[in-house]
């Protein structure tokens, strides 16, 4: 069964520190790994895909394999990174998600 | 432009109601999710629908079921409410003809407020 861990509910850091948010996952395989994210008052939208190797807004996200990992950094938080994360994993011929529980962000100035 | 909607955003009703939430979508996406969110759990996948005709079973799927008489609907039906469906409701959609998931982002509607009394 595949299965997704964030085990962190909440975090807060200061403006400018670095942040990061731990995600973990079961599956047999190579899964798709993705990180979603909810602003206040916005819908949830994709941040990050680990199959572009993009940075957006600032944030990266290695695949470790080893360590089943998908950990989401940024070197400098922002006030406007306030917000819901979710990590989120497909197989790799599907389409549906499955989520972790969610990290919710606070960037305190 | 196109988008994705869901109605009522707000609803209250009582215990063994049959209530049924509606979402739209006009980017003609084959593929529609409905998930559940609770403190603790996250995004729960209820059900989902890969074309038309077509619906499945997600995590958490008893006592809600979905129909997809077209491509831009698919609600879902609570058959007889109960306190512990109270949630918020996200409905999605994605593409999907080729290409695999990894190319096909998920858009989220609003969400609707349920409560059952």
């Amino acid at each position: 069964a595949q299965r997704v861990t964030q085990p962190e509910k909440l975090l807060s850091v200061f403006k400018g520190a670095p942040v990061e948010l731990k995600c973990n996952y079961s599956y047999s395989g190579s899964p798709e790994l993705f990180w979603y994210v909810q602003y206040s008052r916005q819908r949830l939208q994709l941040l990050l895909r680990h199959i572009s190797r993009e940075s957006i807004k600032g944030f990266t996200a290695d695949l470790n394999k080893g360590e089943t990992s998908f950990h989401l950094k940024k070197p400098f938080a922002q006030e406007e990174d306030s917000a819901m994360y979710y990590c989120a994993l497909s197989s790799p011929n599907d389409y549906k998600l499955s989520f972790g529980a969610g990290t919710t962000v606070t960037v305190r100035a | 432009d196109a988008e994705i909607t869901q109605s009522p955003r707000h609803k209250i009703t009582e215990t063994g109601r049959q209530v049924t939430l509606a979402c739209h979508q006009t980017w003609n996406h084959n593929n529609m999710f409905w998930y559940r969110q609770d403190l603790g759990h996250g995004l729960r996948l209820i059900h989902y629908s890969y074309g038309v005709q077509d619906t499945n079973k997600g995590e958490v799927s008893d006592g809600y079921s979905v129909s997809r008489s077209n491509t831009e609907d698919l609600p879902l039906t609570l058959e007889s409410a109960a306190s512990s469906q109270t949630s918020v409701y996200f409905c999605a959609s994605s593409e999907g003809t080729s290409g695999g998931p990894s190319n096909y982002e998920q858009y989220f509607g609003p969400g609707t407020r349920l409560t059952v009394t």
